[in-house]
């Protein structure tokens, strides 16, 4: 199984700030991590798929990129709503493996 | 386009539990259904997948020989069965749409609502 690991596990930040979360892979899965947001009670929404791409409906202000084994996930411009758990996952091999989510709150 | 899921399930260790998940608003032999399951206040944990076309499935090795996954294509409507249930079975189970059709790589834009499931004597 392909371990993926995330960092931080929490942080603190306030409306309007700019956030990165990693997310590094335990081999290469090239370009095969997608990012998802959880709030609380509520089923997950895909954030980006293969990297950097935005479903329809995500709003701009977020983003990605990386490659191999290293990725980030960047929200610019915080909005109240975007306080939440957030979760990697490599689709390059099964299992389909998740991180462990970053939980980001409101300072 | 939506997955809606059976209720809530309370078992006893040993026993098994099926829960189902029905798909409207689309296609449904077209995208492959994911099964991803939570523990509570824990991350998720990737169950398997099944092709509702031809009801090819993979599972995490993990939990070989507990799950199987299958669909019935007259009523759009996929099935998560787990056997042997213990403890940390315990957990919400959702059903989840790939985002590409016929494609099995890019994620999960459509999810159910979840079903909890607890085991406990």
């Amino acid at each position: 199984d392909i371990q993926m690991t995330q960092s931080p596990s929490s942080l603190s930040a306030s409306v309007g700030d700019r956030v990165t979360v990693t997310c590094r892979a335990g081999r290469s899965i090239t370009s095969y991590l997608n990012w998802y947001q959880q709030t609380p009670g509520k089923a997950p929404k895909l954030l980006i798929y293969s990297t950097s791409s935005l479903p329809s409906g995500v709003p701009s202000r977020f983003s990605g990129s990386g490659s191999g084994t290293n990725f980030t996930l960047t929200i610019s411009g915080l909005q109240p709503e975007d306080f939440a758990t957030y979760y990697c996952q490599q689709t390059y091999s099964t299992p389909f493996t998740f991180g462990r989510g970053t939980r980001l709150e409101i300072k | 386009v939506q997955l809606v899921q059976s209720g809530a399930e309370v078992k006893k260790p040993g026993a098994s539990v099926k829960v189902s998940c029905k798909a409207s608003g689309y296609t449904f032999t077209s995208y492959y259904i994911h099964w991803v399951r939570q523990a509570p206040g824990q991350g998720l944990e990737w169950m398997g997948t099944i092709n509702p076309s031809g009801g090819s499935t993979t599972y995490t090795q993990r939990l070989q020989g507990r799950v199987t996954m299958t669909r019935d294509t007259s009523t759009a409507t996929l099935y998560m069965e787990l056997s042997s249930l213990r403890s940390e079975d315990t957990a919400m189970y959702y059903c989840a749409r790939e985002l590409i059709p016929a494609a099995l790589y890019y994620g999960m834009d459509v999810w159910g609502q979840g079903t909890t499931v607890t085991v406990s004597s």
